[in-house]
Parts: C-alpha cells; structure tokens; sequence
C-alpha cells in the first residue's frame, strides 16, 4: 500500500527566511514517482516537480530544491528566501509505476509568508 | 494553449440530488483522471478514463460514475447526493502512460451539498 505523510499542517514564516516542506512515503514497489504540487487559494494544483525513484540527485530550480532521499523514504522541498508569493498549500504525492497513474497524496502543508 | 478547464467553478445541490461535472484535457492529453479534495484534506482519487473506458478507480462508492467522450472530455456523475460529498472536485489531465505521467490540475469545481 502507498502513503504519503506531511507531518507539518502549518507553517508560518516571514519573507525572506528559508522554509523545508517534509514529505515521508511509504511504497512496496521498487519503480514509483514523487511529485510536489502547490495549491493556491484559486484551487487549481501547479505542478513543480516529478522525480522517478531511480534518480536521487537533488534539484534545484531557482529558490526551489528538493533532496530525494530513499534510505528515509523522504523527498523535502526547500524554498530560500521566501515570498509572499509562495503562501500556498503545498502537496507531496506518490505515484506507483503502473497502468493508471493513480497519484496518493499528503494532507498537505499550508504554508504562509508574512511580508 | 488552453490548460485543462471544468464547470461549473460551484454549484449547490441539495441531498439526494444528482449532479454532472465538466472537465476538458489540456490540448494533447488523453487521459482523463478525477479526485475529491474535502477542505483541509489533500485530493483523493476516485477514477482515471482512457478510450473512454475506466481504467483505474479508487475506492469511492458507486454513486460516482464518469465518462469519456471521443474528444477526450469527461464528465463525473455523482447520484444520490450525500452531506458528505460536499467538496472541490479536481479533473487532471495526462497522457496515456503508466504512472508518473506530469498531470495537469484544473481549477475544480467546488460542490456544497446542503
């Protein structure tokens, strides 16, 4: 069975201070993709990053970083010198390797910046 | 190049009622997958249609139903409306593939049940 876990609901920071999302999952397969979305308040999901479970190298895309790392079944999301803009809803999910595409997400952390 | 788009944005239905939701893919995609996010809860799948047939679904009751038309447009059926399915409805759109596929979110639609 799949899960996803984001064990932070909330976090509250001011601009331009470092901000890490968690995300733990939990998968039997071997094959499986992570992705990371962010929700602001108009509901629609924005994709920002999909990783497939064979490639660990950590990303970066300008105050955006994510570090995958399969020993802790984590894949945190990193934002430098936050802005207000980034106040959102930020999910993590999992995608196993088959026919589908069915996507299990986290509950999500709800994430604001305070100028 | 038109993203994925539904309707309505929101609607209100009262218990016991049926209610049909519009999504149409992002140009290209043929892969039509729908979730129910309930607030403060992340999206739940409920079912993925390709060639117009269900492909996968989750565990949601019969109630729900869908469709795919040859265009790749979907609709989601809800019947017998319940308190409980109060909630943003998300279409995502993707190609065919396994999973891992880049979907597409729309803007939801935001159904309140009264």
């Amino acid at each position: 069975a799949q899960k996803v876990t984001q064990a932070q609901t909330e976090i509250s920071v001011v601009e331009k201070e470092d901000v890490t999302l968690d995300c733990v999952y939990e998968t039997r397969d071997t094959t499986y993709y992570l992705f990371w979305y962010k929700q602001p308040p108009s509901g629609e999901l924005v994709f920002l990053i999909r990783r497939n479970s064979f490639d660990e190298q950590n990303e970066i895309s300008g105050r955006y970083s994510w570090n995958f790392q399969k020993s802790t079944s984590s894949f945190n999301f990193t934002i430098t010198a936050s802005q207000v803009v980034d106040s959102a809803v930020y999910f993590c999910a999992l995608s196993e390797a088959k026919v589908g595409n069915d996507m299990r997400f986290g509950a999500g952390t709800r994430l604001t910046v305070k100028p | 190049d038109a993203g994925v788009t539904q309707s309505p944005t929101h609607l209100i239905k009262t218990r016991g009622q049926q209610v049909t939701l519009r999504c149409s893919p992002k140009s290209g995609h043929d892969t039509v997958s729908w979730y129910q996010q309930a607030l403060g809860q992340g999206p739940q799948f409920i079912f993925q249609y390709y060639e117009e047939e269900e492909r996968q679904r989750g565990n949601f009751p019969d109630r729900f139903s869908g469709h795919q038309f040859p265009n790749y447009s979907s609709e989601l059926n809800v019947n017998a409306l319940l308190l409980g399915d109060s909630a943003l409805y998300l279409c995502a759109s993707s190609l065919v593939g396994t999973g891992g596929s880049e979907a597409f979110f729309g803007q939801g639609t935001r159904l309140t049940v009264v």
